[in-house]
Formats: C-alpha cells, sequence, structure tokens
C-alpha cells in the first residue's frame, strides 16, 4: 500500500492545454514537496508547501495543499513541451521520506 | 558546481557479487539519502545519514548497507547482489537541519543497476 497515490499516472496532453495532476493520501503531513523529474535524471525540487489551504504558484504552475494537509494538487497553465516529466509528490514522516510513484506528464508539440 | 556525483552510471553484475555504489558530495550538507527507483513503485528510501558518523534505516534496507566516515561520501553496498535488486539507484543530500523535509533534497544523476 503507497502512503501517496498519485492520479493519474499517465498524462498525454496537447500543447497549450491546462492540467492537474493529485496527490492524496489518508494521513496528515507537516509539509508536502513536487518534484520534476526529467529522463535520465534524478528529481528537482519544485516547491514545498507547508500550511493547509496554502497555494504557490511558480510560473505557469500553481500547487495547493489541501486544508487537512492530507492531499495536494499541482496545475498547470498552457502547458508547453518542457513540462515534460515525471512529476512526484513527497512527504517525511520522521526520518522516513516517502515519494508517490508519479504522473508521467508528455506534452506534445 | 558538481553538486552530487555518483559512480558508476551504469552497471551489469552477476548475482552474487558484492558492489559499491559511490555517491560524492561539495555541498556540505549534513544529511544524505540514498534511494531506489523501480518502474511503478517510484522511489523508495533504503539508508539515510542525518550527520556524519550515524545513519538509519529507510523504508526497503534489506539487502544494502551504507557508511557515513566524513561529510561529503555516503556509499551504497550490496553484499551479495540479488536480480531484485536491479533498480536505478539515487543519491540525495540536504541541509536539513530539522529533519522535516522542509529543506530541498538534492539528487545525483543516478546509477542504472542490472544484477543478473
Amino acid at each position: 500500500t503507497q502512503l501517496l497515490e498519485q492520479s493519474p499516472q499517465f498524462l498525454s496532453i496537447q500543447e497549450g492545454e491546462n492540467l492537474t495532476v493529485y496527490c492524496n493520501s489518508s494521513s496528515v503531513f507537516s509539509s508536502l514537496q513536487w518534484y520534476r523529474q526529467e529522463p535520465g535524471e534524478g528529481p528537482v525540487l519544485l516547491v514545498t508547501v507547508v500550511t493547509g489551504g496554502e497555494v504557490k504558484k511558480l510560473k505557469r504552475l500553481t500547487f495547493q495543499f489541501g486544508d487537512a494537509r492530507k492531499d495536494s494538487s499541482l496545475h498547470i497553465t498552457a502547458a508547453q513541451p518542457g513540462d515534460t516529466g515525471l512529476y512526484l509528490c513527497a512527504v517525511s514522516t520522521g526520518n522516513q521520506f516517502y515519494f508517490g510513484t508519479g504522473t508521467s506528464l508528455t506534452v506534445i508539440p | 558546481i558538481a553538486g552530487i556525483t555518483q559512480a558508476p552510471t551504469s552497471q551489469i553484475l552477476a548475482a552474487g557479487r558484492r558492489m559499491t555504489l559511490r555517491c560524492t558530495q561539495d555541498m556540505r550538507h549534513n544529511a544524505m539519502y540514498w534511494y531506489r527507483q523501480d518502474l511503478g513503485l517510484g522511489l523508495r528510501l533504503i539508508h539515510y545519514s542525518n550527520t556524519a558518523g550515524t545513519t538509519g534505516k529507510g523504508e526497503v534496507p534489506d539487502g544494502y548497507s551504507v557508511s557515513r566516515a566524513n561529510t561529503d561520501d555516503f556509499p551504497l553496498t550490496l553484499a551479495s547482489a540479488v536480480p531484485s535488486q536491479t533498480s536505478v539507484y539515487f543519491c540525495a543530500s540536504s541541509d536539513d537541519q530539522a529533519g522535516d523535509l522542509t529543506d530541498t533534497q538534492y539528487f545525483g544523476p543516478g546509477t542504472r543497476l542490472t544484477v543478473l
């Protein structure tokens, strides 16, 4: 059983479309991170959210932490081919760090 | 700035052989981590070290050992490799004083290991 469930698992969209990916859990967390991983490389941190209901924007990416701090969403506006990659959410409990299985996004030019 | 380097980039290994994956960081981060990434299972923590001289077990530690003799190096050893250890291994580091994941983890480029 995965601590973090991400959906959808795969997403293929046309350039210019909007999309939202989700990270859900039944547990409450003090913070949550989103990473993007490109093929053949390690993940790179996009954002950390720490407050329930918090919304953070990074250019065309909008991240929201759920009010109950159990879930999070990532919305991309006007997707571009450069957004292609694996999007991972991650949390920590004590000294254990857990990643979701990821959403693999392909943006078609 | 190199960040985190891992070696080798890839390796094919016979089952039963001993293998050490190397990880070095030049950011003077206190915390270091080893993950494995498998299709459908995501990244799973193997071992971690909050500071030089200390190590801890992650979610999937069996079959692996680590040491942290100094700040910069965090090698991962497979004492007797098995096919189920075929995976992509990532090393990461962070300046994570509080241990609460609010600090950035910086990942290396990964080592692709195949055990036959």
